[in-house]
């Protein structure tokens, strides 16, 4: 059983267009988080939110914008997609919202936009 | 703000050497520190963790790192290099600060040479 699955693995699409990234996560966790990987690796979180409610949300665009629906899930949404936004992201979860949390991600969504 | 600097995005070793990854952190606060490793086309896998019981951390697969405040350093090790640990390594931070914010470094291209 994959612990923390992300839906699609790949997603190509056109600038303009909107599209959705799914996240599920069956570890029991309380915490979720998006973050955005760019072309050179590096590491940005996005959002994190605790029992569905929005704790993190950095300085994002708000064309993306998070859904969770229940605790096991956290979706992502972005409208109007640029050239900019191609990216790898990542959902990642951990037990609680606290210092110190491991992270676990999933394997990632690898977006491009033309 | 907490923030980490690996140096070096790129290290290459031969099978069998020592392998050193450097990061250095900085922090307000007495900080916890990570490292997590990521193979190619998967999401990160925690190696281990500080959490303050001990400067010296054990992690999986042979890796273990040193946190020395004074330095302000927390340095991934490995006696004797695998062709399996060939991957990108992130150096990571939290200090409780920004919503509990875990904050990643660059990372470290980790090469081994058969």
């Amino acid at each position: 059983d994959t612990a923390v699955s992300q839906t699609p693995k790949y997603l190509v699409t056109q600038m303009g267009n909107d599209k959705s990234i799914k996240c599920e996560q069956n570890l029991g966790h309380d915490t979720m988080y998006w973050y955005k990987q760019d072309s050179k690796k590096f590491l940005k979180i996005m959002f994190s939110y605790n029992n569905k409610e929005l704790i993190i949300n950095e300085t994002v665009p708000n064309r993306f914008s998070p859904k969770s629906p229940d605790k096991a899930h956290l979706n992502l949404h972005i409208n109007s997609l640029e050239l900019g936004d191609s990216a790898v992201y990542f959902c990642a979860s951990s037990q609680l919202l606290g210092q110190g949390e491991k992270l676990f991600f999933g394997s990632g969504t690898q977006l491009s936009v033309l | 703000a907490q923030s980490v600097t690996q140096l070096g995005s790129h290290v290459s070793v031969s099978e069998g050497a020592l392998v050193l990854l450097r990061c250095n952190y900085s922090s307000s606060v007495p900080p916890y520190l990570f490292w997590y490793v990521q193979y190619p086309n998967q999401g990160l896998q925690l190696l281990l963790k500080y959490t303050s019981a001990a400067t010296l951390v054990k992690g999986i697969n042979g890796f273990e790192a040193e946190f020395k405040k004074s330095e302000t350093s927390f340095h991934l090790t490995k006696p004797s290099a695998h062709m399996s640990d060939a991957a990108e390594y992130f150096c990571a931070v939290s200090d409780g600060s920004g919503g509990f914010k875990t904050i990643f470094g660059a990372g470290t291209r980790l090469f081994v040479k058969a």
